[in-house]
């Protein structure tokens, strides 16, 4: 499988519970992006990386939220005392920059996250 | 601010029927990436077209066509002869003029094909 993947796909915790996702974009993408979704509602934007480098973080992502892509690879989404309102799908995506690139970002299947 | 309008949040059509999804968008950039992206049950958003701001040409891939108007801000998805399989949630978006912009998502038309 070459496309986007994460993992897990389903999480059920308790809220004030710690989370954590990870995320293994297509292998020569150098672009990895966090969204998340809530039901009935499209993707909003939480966080880029160009290679390890975090270049841009929505106001969406509260001190809570922390995203890492240590060796420019796979990249986690961490959340710290989690809130029912944390629940939502939390989509991946990357993409690859450069000259004669089309910078498309690509989705993987989401983890559906569920805060009892 | 850059926003993306989908006034349609579900139509449903018996197959073999051909269907349009509206999609308005605001922007101040006068370079801009337009896209659709559909959602299948699955989960999955599954990216169907990315057209700049520069090129208005309508595009036609299979049974699948966009209509870009600048003019009216709008980028309307025409699906010809529809199948159950197209069933799902289609996305509107729309990104800056920066290669890494992040992408603005509309909220989204639920299609419904009947057999």
């Amino acid at each position: 499988d070459t496309g986007v993947s994460q993992n897990p796909r389903h999480k059920i915790t308790k809220r004030g519970q710690n989370v954590t996702f990870r995320c293994d974009p297509i292998s020569e993408h150098n672009r990895l992006y966090w969204y998340r979704q809530t039901l009935g509602q499209g993707p909003e934007f939480l966080t880029y990386f160009q290679n390890e480098a975090q270049l841009e973080k929505s106001r969406l992502l509260s001190d809570r939220f922390s995203a890492e892509r240590p060796k420019g690879s796979f990249s986690t989404l961490e959340i710290q005392r989690t809130e029912q309102g944390d629940s939502a799908m939390y989509l991946c995506a990357s993409s690859l920059s450069g000259q004669g690139a089309t910078e498309t970002q690509y989705f993987g299947p989401g983890t559906r996250l569920l805060v009892l | 601010a850059q926003k993306v309008t989908q006034a349609q949040t579900e139509i449903s059509v018996v197959e073999k029927e051909d269907v349009t999804l509206d999609c308005v968008y605001e922007t101040r950039d006068t370079t801009y990436y337009l896209f659709w992206y559909k959602q299948p049950p699955s989960g999955e958003l599954v990216f169907l077209i990315r057209r700049n701001s520069f090129d208005e040409q309508n595009e036609i891939s299979g049974r699948y066509s966009w209509n870009f108007q600048k003019s009216t801000s709008s980028f309307n998805f025409t699906i010809t002869a529809s199948q159950v399989v197209d069933s799902a949630v289609y996305f509107c978006a729309l990104s800056g003029p920066g290669s890494a912009s992040k992408i603005i998502f509309g909220s989204g038309t639920r299609l419904s094909i009947r057999p």
